[in-house]
């Protein structure tokens, strides 16, 4: 079954406006990751949370874990076209070992 | 600092043919993780090595697939007698530790099997 829920599937914005994309997990985690991939590209790392509550910035792009470290949002504020792409969140729910994924969310910025 | 490298970049197998993938991890780093996206589905985790060492391979299928991190060089997944439904993206990862460290991806390895 799958153990990371990514919601939406898909999304498509106006540049410009702000969006948030969820990631839920059905067990505690022990690290979140984000990546973003372009369509036929490799992963690019963005954040890894670890701690419950935590959240972590890096230019317009916002992070957090919650308290119970089940689930994860990432904020993007006022997107820009540059931001397009599929927005992938990884989890360490056994320590120390692989990530598992969610299926990914797809964003689309039209201008 | 040079991220992590794969190569070949796309791969074209004929059925039955074996596919070699290579994966170079970032400097400084011991810790080897290959991923496999199938189209429509998401990463799903195969094999972690360290140097010398599988680790973990328990996303990898039973027959034909098998990896390896030798002490010198690049870690090598090799698929054997290659079917169509071995089409996919292979990524690897690579970090420092295992577990609270961030796993950086290489480009990735996209294997077409005709």
């Amino acid at each position: 079954s799958q153990e990371l829920e990514q919601s939406p599937q898909s999304l498509i914005v106006q540049e410009g406006k702000n969006l948030t994309i969820n990631c839920t997990s059905s067990k505690t985690l022990y690290g979140l990751y984000w990546y973003k991939q372009k369509y036929g590209e490799g992963l690019i790392f963005l954040m890894m949370l670890q701690k419950g509550g935590e959240e972590k910035s890096h230019e317009k792009i916002t992070a957090k874990l919650d308290e119970k470290k089940q689930q994860s949002s990432l904020h993007i504020t006022a997107s820009q076209p540059s931001h397009a792409g599929i927005y992938l969140c990884g989890a360490d729910i056994q320590a120390g070992t692989a990530l598992i994924f969610g299926k990914g969310t797809t964003l689309s910025v039209s201008s | 600092n040079a991220g992590v490298m794969q190569n070949p970049r796309h791969l074209v197998r004929r059925r039955g043919q074996e596919a070699r993938l290579r994966c170079s991890p970032m400097k400084g780093h011991s810790h080897v993780y290959w991923y496999r996206q199938l189209p429509e589905e998401g990463l799903k985790f195969m094999v972690y090595l360290q140097k010398e060492n599988i680790i973990d391979e328990s996303g990898m299928p039973k027959e034909r697939f098998s990896a390896e991190f030798p002490k010198e060089g690049p870690s090598i997944l090799r698929i054997q007698q290659v079917v169509r439904g071995d089409s996919a993206a292979y990524f690897c990862a690579s970090s420092s530790s295992a577990g609270w460290y961030e796993q950086y991806f290489g480009p990735g390895t996209r294997l077409t099997v005709t």
